[in-house]
């Protein structure tokens, strides 16, 4: 089966504008994470779809952060507009179960504000 | 804050050799959780263990958990070159629907 997969890989992008991170979880999976490392700090846990509805966002560290999963497939991850602070790797992950039973993760978008 | 923590935070041994990380978390679990994280890719689950069990084998790795202590370790033996990587510990902080990572271990294995 395929794995989570997002993109881009990277973004690059200059303070003040707006990026948009894509995140394909894996097929039937209703939950999906978004978790964050900022410069190389501990990860972070964002926030979590079951199916399209929000179940957790108390890890979005401000309105500048919106999420979206339409139809409960993929999802988006905007951030609008970015501060240097929001450099870091962007992870999504998804599972069929709850996260006792181990979530699988996507290789991650390195973002970088400049 | 309810991150765990990782020790050491950076560990560099020869090919060959034994790496020992370990974890200390603050909550309640239900499990706690394995991952690895190679330069500039993503975060691969390694292995999971439950509040009710102590210690688990999966190839190399080899995980204790000490629920009264609220601490885990993580050994690897024999180490390669190729498990150069961050490791981090996860635990769910005994809810379901999120998991809470320590700092992470960086690992360096010199060939």
């Amino acid at each position: 089966e395929a794995g989570v997969t997002q993109f881009p890989s990277h973004s690059v992008i200059e303070k003040g504008q707006t990026v948009t991170l894509r995140c394909d979880p894996i097929s039937g999976h209703d939950n999906l994470y978004w978790y964050r490392r900022v410069m190389g700090k501990e990860i972070k846990f964002l926030l979590h779809f079951v199916k399209e509805s929000k179940q957790d966002e108390s890890g979005m560290p401000n309105n500048r952060f919106l999420a979206e999963r339409t139809g409960g497939t993929y999802s988006t991850l905007k951030v609008q507009p970015a501060e240097l602070e929001d450099s870091g790797v962007y992870f999504c992950a998804s599972s069929q179960l709850s996260a006792s039973y181990g979530y699988t993760f996507g290789s991650g978008t390195r973002l970088t504000v400049v | 804050s309810q991150q765990g923590e990782e020790d050491p935070q950076a560990l560099s041994i020869q090919e060959g050799e034994n790496a020992t990380m370990n974890c200390s978390y603050k909550t309640s679990i239900n499990n706690l959780q394995w991952y690895r994280q190679n330069s500039g890719r993503g975060l691969v689950h390694l292995i999971l263990i439950r509040s009710n069990e102590r210690e688990k084998h999966s190839g190399r790795l080899r995980v204790t958990l000490d629920t009264s202590k609220k601490s885990s370790s993580l050994l690897i033996t024999a180490s390669r070159a190729a498990d150069t990587a961050s490791y981090f510990c996860a635990t769910d902080g005994g809810a379901t629907n999120k998991l809470i990572f320590g700092t992470g271990t960086l690992l360096a294995v010199q060939p």
